[in-house]
């Protein structure tokens, strides 16, 4: 089992449709979670962190953490064609801050 | 806003040479950490440092070794280079290392090596 897996996708959705990404983690000692977005031979960009269990809001993106089923997703609305990319949920897995441990990625395909 | 500079952006080496990537962090950043990103592949850490010290060490070969400098900025010099090292490799950086909580890493444009 991978430490940290991510729903295989691809995702497909209409433009302004709500995206939704999801992510399991194995390890419950784990106590923080970040997504990146990651165009096709681009660098990951670090869209949101979150800490503490509920949702946490920027703009069109909400993260949404859940540390007793071990769960993070990140929801997009209003989805545009320029979202479409690969979405990595990563994880400091238990007590290792100094590095994130990531997701295999889900594509997301926003089409018009 | 200035972020990570990495370079060179492109290199390619025979193998068995030597390569070294370089890395400059956002300014005010302590915190280096390289990844490497194989085709299709997500990164896999490598190791970080913090105030010019080890901080972390994740699957980097031995024939790899790294650095921070006093200005911050790092090295990474990987010998003996092998066809499998063939990657995009990723720099990130952050204010501070985490002691309670990871903190936010920004990643640089990266630097793809070829082997040949």
């Amino acid at each position: 089992q991978k430490e940290v897996e991510q729903n295989s996708g691809p995702l497909s959705v209409p433009e302004g449709a709500i995206a939704s990404l999801n992510c399991t983690y194995s390890d419950r000692g784990s106590q923080s979670f970040f997504w990146y977005r990651q165009y096709s031979g681009k660098s990951p960009e670090l869209i949101m962190s979150i800490y503490s269990n509920g949702d946490k809001e920027d703009g069109r993106f909400t993260a949404q953490l859940n540390k007793a089923s071990q769960y993070v997703s990140l929801l997009i609305r209003d989805s545009q064609p320029s979202d479409s990319a690969t979405y990595l949920c990563a994880v400091c897995i238990g007590t290792s801050y100094g590095k994130l441990t990531f997701g295999q990625g889900t594509i997301l395909t926003v089409h018009p | 806003a200035a972020g990570v500079i990495q370079s060179p952006r492109h290199l390619i080496k025979e193998k068995r040479e030597t390569a070294t990537l370089k890395c400059y962090p956002i300014p005010r950043h302590d915190t280096v950490y390289w990844y490497q990103q194989g085709p299709g592949q997500d990164p896999q850490f490598l190791i970080s440092f913090y105030e010019k010290m080890q901080s972390d060490k994740g699957s980097i070969p031995d024939r790899f070794s790294a650095q921070q400098f006093s200005d911050y900025h790092s090295e990474l010099n990987m010998s003996s280079l092998e066809l499998g090292d063939s990657a995009l490799y990723f720099c990130a950086s952050s204010l501070g290392s985490g002691v309670v909580v990871g903190y936010e890493q920004y990643f640089g444009p990266g630097t793809r090596l070829t082997v040949t």
